[in-house]
């Protein structure tokens, strides 16, 4: 039984540019979050997906923004790139009939904008 | 914003001993849960305690949650070199219904030297 994946592991981008993180969730799992994590620092909690809607954001600009498939995939996109962006992205799922169960995360994806 | 703050921040002790974390959160919950998180990956969770419940166990865990102060604490007795991780606590808040994300603390890093 697979658990939630992400892709790509690892990523470098430049000041200005746009990239997409993409996720897998847990099997059985129909709600995905995201949440960006700096060095050092706890998760902070960007947006979550269900039902192909964002249904809770947190305090993120509008640069960030997501995406879920009718197959319960996410993608999490950002735009015009910050070098405070640089972090450790990370993905979790749990089953939204059970909202209160544990999140399952993936590794995660490492940005770093230079 | 972080919800949860742990302390210490950081912990060093010798395998063998016990180690206590502590967490104080701010507004009031329907969960508190802790998860591990080894060097750049993805958390791993290890317990959750509902807010009308005040101890639970679990292995060599032991958490303890007292709502009237807005604070836990996670024990891990007679630690081994392989618990050497970051730990975080995370709060579900309490709300009418819905998926309410977890909010985590900035975690306490512990050191178990061998």
């Amino acid at each position: 039984d697979a658990g939630v994946t992400q892709s790509p592991t690892h990523l470098i981008k430049t000041r200005g540019q746009q990239v997409t993180l993409r996720c897998s969730p847990k099997s059985g799992h129909d709600t995905v979050s995201w949440y960006q994590q700096a060095l050092g620092q706890g998760p902070q909690f960007i947006f979550q997906y269900y039902e192909e809607e964002e249904r809770q954001r947190g305090n993120f600009p509008d640069r960030f923004s997501g995406h879920q498939f009718p197959n319960y995939s996410s993608e999490l996109n950002v735009n015009a790139l910050l070098l405070g962006d640089s972090a450790l992205y990370l993905c979790a799922s749990n089953p939204r009939q059970n909202y209160n169960s544990p999140l399952h995360f993936g590794n995660g994806t490492r940005l770093t904008v230079t | 914003s972080q919800q949860g703050e742990e302390d210490p921040q950081a912990l060093s002790i010798q395998e063998g001993e016990n180690a206590t974390m502590n967490c104080s959160y701010k507004t009031s919950i329907n969960n508190l849960q802790w998860y591990r998180q080894n060097s750049g990956r993805g958390l791993v969770h290890l317990i959750l305690i509902r807010s009308n419940e005040r101890e639970k166990h679990s292995g060599r865990l032991r958490v303890t949650l007292d709502t009237s102060k807005k604070s836990s604490s996670l024990l891990i007795t007679a630690s081994r070199a392989a618990d050497t991780a970051s730990y975080f606590c995370a709060t579900a808040l309490r709300a009418g219904s819905g998926n309410t994300p977890l909010v985590f603390g900035k975690g306490t890093r512990l050191s178990v030297i061998a």
